[in-house]
């Protein structure tokens, strides 16, 4: 099957910093992804869609100007969360769709995640 | 979008069958339904996928009667590396924008 990975898998950061977090779909072109976060013990929750060469869309309630989505290629998408507090320690993780997204019956291929800790 | 509803833990023992109903009571008619297992700390992982009847794959099999307004995932024979959390999800009809409910914790006992 297709393989989506993450980068860096786990990072540590202080209050007030930034940090980017890489997903790229390996074998595929995916002009759309999608960003989740993951607290312990809940379900993931979506964040916004990358759109390939135009803005995300993000869910209400997330932050557009804090977490910054940019998917400048068919195959990266990238989410930098600026200025980062301890409050947005969590697991994020990224899909890409095996087909063209809104097509029904599309598999979702996920990345294994980026363990997010603000100190 | 079609919210997903399913039982929030299960509990079973190594060799039985395990079935995991999912309720989805707005499915749209061009909806497909597609469930996914997740281990601690990784992102979910593809299982099976249907549209309507059964289907069936190397792990496991899915069930959906003819209204479509639930399905169920069973795996047969179950062995410890079966705990995980299992979660139902179905298309956005039309727009896809895969969207997770609380999930199935399943916790396989020696």
């Amino acid at each position: 099957g297709a393989v989506v990975s993450q980068h860096p898998s786990r990072v540590i950061c202080k209050s007030g910093t930034s940090v980017k977090i890489e997903c790229r779909s390996l074998d595929f072109q995916a002009t759309t992804m999608f960003w989740y976060r993951q607290f312990p013990k809940q379900s993931l929750m979506l964040m916004a869609t990358s759109n390939e060469g135009s803005k995300a869309t993000y869910e209400q309630g997330v932050e557009k100007d804090k977490f910054l989505i940019n998917h400048a290629s068919l195959t990266l998408s990238t989410l930098t969360v600026t200025s980062a507090h301890p409050e947005d320690s969590s697991f994020y993780i990224c899909s890409a769709p095996g087909g063209a997204a809104g097509d029904a019956g599309n598999e979702q291929f996920f990345g294994p995640g980026t363990r997010l800790t603000v100190l | 979008l079609a919210k997903t509803t399913q039982p929030i833990s299960m509990d079973s023992y190594e060799g039985q069958e395990v079935n995991i109903t999912c309720s989805h009571n707005n499915i749209a008619t061009n909806d497909y339904i597609t469930w996914y297992q997740q281990f601690p700390s990784q992102g979910p992982r593809f299982i099976i996928q249907g549209y309507k009847t059964k289907v069936t794959n190397e792990v496991a099999s899915l069930f959906i009667p003819a209204d479509r307004k639930s399905s169920t995932l069973s795996l047969p024979r179950v062995s410890l590396s079966d705990t995980a959390v299992y979660y139902c999800l179905v298309d956005g009809g039309g727009s896809y924008i895969p969207t997770f409910g609380r999930g199935t914790s399943l916790i396989v006992h020696p």
